[in-house]
């Protein structure tokens, strides 16, 4: 069965700096990844998702993730924190051959310093 | 209806009483998902409907919990003899067609705090 390890409940950025959230899957067959988030009061939202093709996926409000199939791993990043980022940030995999099922982190809160 | 709709948006019960808590999906997605949200857990994952396949149930965390899904729209989520460990925020979440679709994600509802005192 396919699983998403989140490391780090919690990861602290000060304003503009790199924002680099962890996420490690594990599956047998090739996975579909994706990417939640959480503002505050406000359900979840996709942010990005790769399923195939290019391993650099780009979502939304400046967001990237890679997928790196040899390190099974799809890190979220991007380049200069804003304050409108704290949030909670989901990883979540899928399989083809699951019937779509598709199974979450733990999630990251992120907080942005000013 | 535009989004999906979940009621009651608040529930709170006494340990041991039953609960049931409904999900309205998006018109016509094929999809619906339950997942529980509670601090320290993330989402946690509970049962899945794709059309007319068996649900996945995997995600169940004991008997006392149950699902159907009636006419491959509305569905509801049972709780039997609730605990105070039951006591999170549910969420469903439904999509057009299973989530690998190019275009695909998931909608989720505003959930369902449930309180168990």
């Amino acid at each position: 069965a396919q699983s998403v390890t989140q490391l780090g409940s919690h990861v602290s950025v000060s304003e503009g700096a790199l924002v680099l959230l962890r996420c490690n899957y594990s599956s047998s067959v090739p996975p579909y990844l994706f990417w939640y988030v959480q503002y505050p009061n406000q359900g979840l939202q996709l942010l990005l998702k790769y399923t195939t093709g290019a391993t650099l996926v780009k979502g939304i409000n400046g967001f990237e993730a890679e997928f790196k199939k040899s390190e099974t791993s799809f890190h979220l990043t991007k380049p200069s924190a804003h304050m409108s980022d704290a949030a909670e940030y989901f990883c979540a995999v899928s399989v083809r051959g699951s019937q779509g099922n598709l199974i979450f982190g733990k999630g990251t809160k992120l907080s942005v310093k000013p | 209806g535009a989004g999906v709709s979940q009621s009651p948006s608040n529930k709170v019960t006494e340990k041991g009483k039953d609960v049931e808590l409904r999900c309205d999906p998006i018109s016509g997605h094929t999809a619906l998902y339950w997942y529980r949200q509670s601090l320290g857990q993330g989402l946690e994952f509970l049962i899945y409907f794709q059309g007319n396949s068996a649900p996945d149930k995997s995600g169940l965390p004991s008997d006392r919990f149950s699902a159907e899904r009636t006419g491959g729209s509305v569905s509801t989520l049972t709780i039997q003899r609730t605990q105070q460990e039951d006591s999170a925020v549910y969420l469903c979440a439904s999509s057009l067609l299973p989530v690998w679709g190019t275009n695909e994600k998931l909608f989720f509802g505003s959930g369902t705090q449930l309180s168990v005192l």
